[in-house]
């Protein structure tokens, strides 16, 4: 167990809709990053948050949006969903945003899977 | 942009057995760091080794152990004493060590390591 907790474990919805993952960093954690892996596209980066502010975005679809409150969760939106958008999306979190060191513990994903 | 190829879909090794798993990667950049990440079928990202790109010295956890070429941009996974436990999905992964690249991590695609009893 990583520490690091994402809800719902699973998620089936319909095209066109809008769904919300959550994502509870570790205990002291300030940065939670986004990644999603599909079949076709492998494991990618979506987005960086560090103790409530973005810091650095990767493939993330416009139709995708994200933030981190001031308890540290973070929530990822997925709006007009398209079957594409199917996927494990990961949280991980760390403890410094920006230091090296830190290594980043990844939570159990959510399972979408829009049809 | 950094790159991560794992070029071998699948392996498989027969218990107690010795496995590599290769990875190469792609980059402009000196300092760096390295991971090797395991999926099994639950699909939690477990953290397996990580290597500093400024250290010579290989790094080792337990009966894993890496062989880092930084020449060669060469990163591959020694898993010692295979266990049927070691059976996953397992992935190469770069994260550079410059603030202003950002803390992503890049990922290869991974190779299927199967354990046979």
């Amino acid at each position: 167990d990583s520490g690091v907790t994402q809800t719902p474990k699973h998620l089936i919805t319909a095209t066109g809709q809008r769904v919300t993952l959550r994502c509870s960093p570790r205990s002291g954690d300030l940065s939670v990053y986004w990644y999603q892996q599909s079949l076709d596209q492998g494991l990618q980066f979506l987005i960086h948050y560090y103790n409530g502010e973005e810091r650095a975005k990767g493939n993330i679809l416009e139709r995708f949006s994200a933030q981190q409150f001031p308890d540290l969760h973070s929530e990822l939106n997925l709006s007009s969903l398209e079957l594409g958008d199917s996927a494990l999306y990961f949280c991980a979190s760390s403890s410094v945003g920006g230091a090296i060191t830190d290594t980043q513990y990844f939570g159990p994903g959510t399972r979408l899977t829009v049809l | 942009a950094q790159t991560v190829t794992q070029s071998q879909p699948e392996m498989s090794v027969q218990e107690a057995e010795t496995v590599t798993l290769s990875c190469t990667y792609d980059t402009s950049e000196s300092d760096y760091y390295l991971f090797w990440y395991k999926q099994p079928p639950s699909r939690q990202m477990i953290l397996v080794i990580r290597q500093e790109a400024y250290k010579q010295q290989n790094a080792t956890e337990n009966r894993f152990s890496v062989n880092f070429q930084k020449a060669a941009k060469s990163f591959s996974l020694k898993i010692s004493d295979s266990q049927l436990g070691d059976a996953a999905m397992y992935f190469c992964a770069y994260r550079s060590a410059y603030l202003t690249s950002g803390s992503r991590l890049t990922f290869g695609e991974g190779t299927q390591l199967t354990v046979n009893p």
